[in-house]
């Protein structure tokens, strides 16, 4: 079956630019969380959505950071005005229950974004 | 702060030896703990997981882990390790009752194999 789908795969945006990135979840799937990988490192947690609910936003790195899942299914990462240090792999994760430690989240293939 | 500390950032080993990647995790509150893999160029794909059943937690692809209060570890093992295991290795934590159950990640070990 379908996983978790991201697009663009790969996003270049000069310094200042707007970007969105997609994240298609598993059908049904109820939770869904944006992480952020810069290079090297582990991914580190952006965001959970709870079906359209933005239950933690805790890791959003500035408030250029936007993220938003309007009808409990498809989500949007927006960031705005971008700088250098946007730079990073953009991972969305979903699962399909509650958020509680031990639900599997599935991985997208994620979003590189550079930014010039 | 909860987190977790992968110990080595590159383990190398020869094929068909045993793999030995080592985590701890902070214990503020009882964890549920994974591994995840990372292929280059591939998605994020699960291991195995702990949730507080059996403390020796079988996986994918021959890899096992133990969980170790005493220690507050989580090391991952495999008997004998295949070209195909070279990737970059997560140690990930999960706390229900604190973090809402995201998940926060080590930095990664990337196990290198030798023919």
């Amino acid at each position: 079956g379908a996983g978790v789908s991201q697009s663009p795969r790969y996003k270049v945006a000069k310094r200042g630019q707007d970007v969105a990135l997609r994240c298609d979840p598993i059908s049904g799937h109820v939770s869904l969380f944006w992480y952020q990988q810069a290079l090297g490192q582990g991914p580190e947690f952006l965001t959970y959505f709870q079906n359209e609910a933005q239950l933690d936003k805790s890791g959003l790195p500035s408030d250029r950071f936007f993220a938003e899942r309007p009808e409990g299914s498809v989500s949007t990462l927006k960031i705005q005005r971008t700088q250098q240090e946007d730079s990073a792999v953009y991972l969305c994760a979903s699962s399909y229950g509650l958020a509680g430690g031990e639900d599997e989240q599935y991985f997208g293939p994620g979003t590189r974004l550079t930014v010039t | 702060a909860q987190s977790v500390t992968q110990l080595d950032s590159h383990v190398s080993v020869s094929e068909g030896t045993p793999v030995l990647l080592r985590c701890n995790y902070s214990s503020s509150y009882s964890p549920s703990l994974f591994w995840y893999v990372q292929h280059p160029n591939k998605g994020l794909q699960l291991l195995l997981k702990y949730t507080s059943a059996a403390t020796l937690v079988k996986g994918i692809n021959g890899f096992e882990a133990e969980f170790k209060k005493s220690e507050t570890s989580f090391h991952l093992t495999k008997p004998s390790a295949h070209m195909s295991d070279a990737a970059e290795y997560f140690c990930v934590v999960s706390y229900l009752y604190n973090q809402g159950g995201k998940l926060i990640f080590g930095q990664g070990t990337e196990l290198s194999v030798k023919p």
